[in-house]
């Protein structure tokens, strides 16, 4: 199975903050990245999908790149809106598995 | 409005059975792949499984293969998640989401729509 490593696990910003999230895969998943933000008591929403496609309605201030087993999630001003946790997520398509990371929880610095 | 609901949580002892529904509406259900994934308390996501549109292909995380199933009703717009065998470690807040695949499910585009969950305590 392939694992995905999110890091870090913690990280504290201040609003206007440029912040990066990395996560690792155990093996190459070409471009079958996702990635979500959740806040507490609510349901994961999709910011990114393909590893750097913008999910319609947004903010162009999150953005995502990468391929293989390297990806990352750039917010480049942080908002108060945007504290939360963040996961990626991947998709096998040899095993038709999905895989999410450990998390990233952005908080007030 | 595009939505899921989730139904069917609660209190279940170790090695009980429940089943979960998830109701969908604003959009052609039958055209959709459907997931459940769960979040243990305190804890992370977890892709739990994945069913095609017409229900003949269905694919699990380990821990529950051979204990859960999932499988939809296209004429009354639901998914359900049958989960036999209850573990402690199944205590979650389940939920439904559609995923996006395309090209005979080689691509992925991530899970676009979510339900609000449904929580799940398994416990004596």
């Amino acid at each position: 199975d392939i694992q995905m490593t999110q890091s870090p696990s913690t990280l504290s910003a201040s609003v206007g903050d440029r912040v990066t999230i990395t996560c690792r895969a155990s093996q190459s998943i070409s471009s079958w990245l996702a990635w979500y933000q959740q806040k507490p008591g609510k349901a994961p929403k999709l910011l990114i999908y393909k590893a750097s496609s913008l999910e319609s309605g947004v903010p162009s201030r999150f953005s995502g790149s990468g391929s293989g087993t390297e990806f990352t999630l750039t917010i480049s001003s942080l908002q108060p809106d945007d504290f939360a946790t963040y996961y990626c997520q991947q998709y096998n398509s040899y095993s038709r598995a999905l895989t999410f990371g450990g998390g990233t929880k952005v908080e007030i610095k | 409005e595009v939505q899921l609901v989730e139904s069917g949580g609660g209190l279940v002892q170790p090695g009980g059975s429940l089943r979960l529904s998830c109701a969908a509406s604003g959009f052609t259900f039958s055209s959709y792949w459907m997931s459940w994934v769960r979040q243990a308390p305190g804890k992370g996501l977890e892709w739990v499984a994945n069913i095609k549109q017409d229900g003949s292909e269905k694919y699990y995380v380990d821990s529950v293969k051979g204990r859960f199933t999932i499988s939809r009703d296209n004429a009354k717009n639901s998914l359900y998640l049958q989960m036999n065998s209850l573990r402690a470690e199944d205590t979650a807040v389940y939920y439904c989401a559609r995923p996006i695949f395309a090209a005979q499910y080689q691509d992925y585009y991530g899970m676009d729509v979510w339900g609000q969950g449904t929580t799940v305590t398994v416990s004596s």
